[in-house]
């Protein structure tokens, strides 16, 4: 069965620290991947999602980045941190096109940054 | 553009009620999938159901039903004899069929409060 982890599971960052979020999928290949945020209280939304290797694209323009040196490895960053980018960031995969296309959620990364 | 609502930000009920969670969805794809999630406090978004635009037949799941209308784009949501455990963040999806990723587009989300 596919699993999908994200570490850490919390994290207390200063304003202007860097940020370095992985996300990993285990039991599928060839998996799309995907990086939400959601700010207390309030809905998700798409930051990036990757079709594969090398391959991102962004939904918004901010302060952070994605990359994905492997195939199931998916990667959140950012240079500098700002007070605005505290949120709970969530970690998604579904299969190609083709397949039902539903998302499946990692556990999430709390991030506070004061 | 794709846009879902989900009209009722809060919801409050005794257990052993019946809620029915409302969604309501727009988009110009003939095809579309529809989803319901639950994020229970624990935050992690649990997979519910999902259901294809060509296929208008309920569901039920248990103590789950949908109800999908696609005359009113609707995909309703019921609880039956809620429970304590069913208090959560409900969220309400959408998918057209096109392009590679399976981007979603979520609604606000419906908070579920059930006491005893």
């Amino acid at each position: 069965s596919q699993t999908i982890h994200q570490w850490p599971a919390t994290l207390v960052q200063p304003v202007g620290s860097p940020l370095s979020l992985e996300c990993t999928v285990e039991g599928t290949s060839n998996p799309n991947l995907y990086w939400y945020r959601q700010a207390a209280g309030r809905g998700l939304q798409l930051l990036f999602y990757s079709v594969g290797i090398g391959q991102i694209s962004s939904e918004v323009p901010q302060n952070l980045s994605a990359s994905r040196p492997q195939d199931r490895q998916f990667i959140l960053s950012s240079k500098k941190l700002l007070l605005s980018d505290s949120g709970f960031y969530l970690c998604a995969w579904s299969g190609r096109q083709g397949s039902y296309n539903e998302q499946f959620f990692g556990p999430g990364t709390r991030l506070t940054v004061l | 553009a794709q846009k879902v609502t989900q009209a009722q930000t809060e919801i409050s009920v005794v257990e052993k009620e019946d809620v029915t969670l409302d969604c309501v969805y727009e988009t110009r794809d003939t095809t579309y999938y529809l989803f319901w999630y639950k994020q229970p406090p624990s935050g992690e978004l649990v997979f519910l159901i999902r259901r294809n635009s060509f296929d208008e037949q309920n569901e039920i799941s248990g103590r789950y039903s949908w109800n999908f209308q696609k005359s009113t784009s609707s995909f309703n949501f019921t609880i039956t004899a809620s429970q304590v455990v069913d208090s959560a963040v409900y969220f309400c999806a959408l998918k057209s069929n096109t392009g590679t990723a399976s981007k979603l587009t979520f609604g606000t989300g419906t908070r579920l409060q059930v006491t005893l």
